[in-house]
């Protein structure tokens, strides 16, 4: 695809429920990133993924994120038992290769919002 | 560990020069990214200065000082369209090219 693509746009849960959050990143980039931006906030790293190993992983607020990449490829974002905490824009972005000199690409972003 | 500050909201006139500045402290120095971000979009990429000084790109320039811990984004020749949120980033300290964002600058460009 031309760019880095997220599913769904928008998500509502109740608490307590489990979300599962999807990235495409641009084809052909090693490195994928997902961060959130709260109400208010800058974008907080959460997890990095080069290839489908996560070397860090350091920004996870709890044991209820996880996440995971297959076929160096398409990675999913998941929150087990959603808190109302949880509630903010989901970002994903890619870029050629895991440096601290490369652009990364965004995707548009997952709304989730917890009631 | 990183810190990065940058205005809240700033308000400006159509046509008119605008500068964002942005401060850091980094326990090392790896560059600095300025994103662009409309509401509601993802954010795009602006620029990176690694090196001290002034880099144009069209309407657009970034400046940076190493030794203060400084930059800041000039828009020149403002157009409605520039009414926009711009995030000030650094890299992590691991070479992971994860990012460290300012809490982001929303400017309003106003006829």
């Amino acid at each position: 695809g031309a760019g880095v693509s997220q599913s769904p746009s928008n998500k509502v849960t109740e608490k307590g429920k489990d979300v599962e959050l999807r990235c495409d990143p641009i084809s052909g980039h090693t490195a994928l990133y997902w961060y959130r931006q709260s109400l208010g906030q800058g974008l907080e790293f959460l997890i990095y993924f080069q290839g489908n190993s996560a070397p860090d992983k350091s920004g996870l607020p709890s044991d209820r994120f996880s996440a995971e990449r297959t076929g160096g490829s398409v990675s999913t974002l998941t929150i087990q038992r959603t808190q109302q905490e949880d509630s903010a824009v989901y970002l994903c972005a890619s870029s050629r290769s895991g440096t601290r000199y490369n652009e990364q690409f965004f995707g548009p972003g997952t709304r989730l919002t917890v009631l | 560990g990183q810190n990065i500050d940058q205005p809240t909201e700033m308000t400006a006139t159509e046509g008119a020069i605008v500068q964002i500045n942005c401060t850091y402290q980094t326990s090392g120095f790896n560059g600095l990214f300025w994103y662009q971000q409309h509401a509601g979009e993802a954010p795009t990429f602006l620029s990176y200065n690694v090196l001290d000084g002034l880099e144009e790109k069209g309407r657009f320039s970034s400046f940076l000082s190493r030794s203060k811990g400084y930059s800041y984004l000039l828009l020149k020749e403002l157009q409605m369209k520039d009414s926009a949120s711009y995030l000030c980033a650094v890299p992590g300290s691991s070479n992971t090219g994860k990012l460290i964002f300012g809490q982001g600058t929303t400017l309003q460009v106003k006829p």
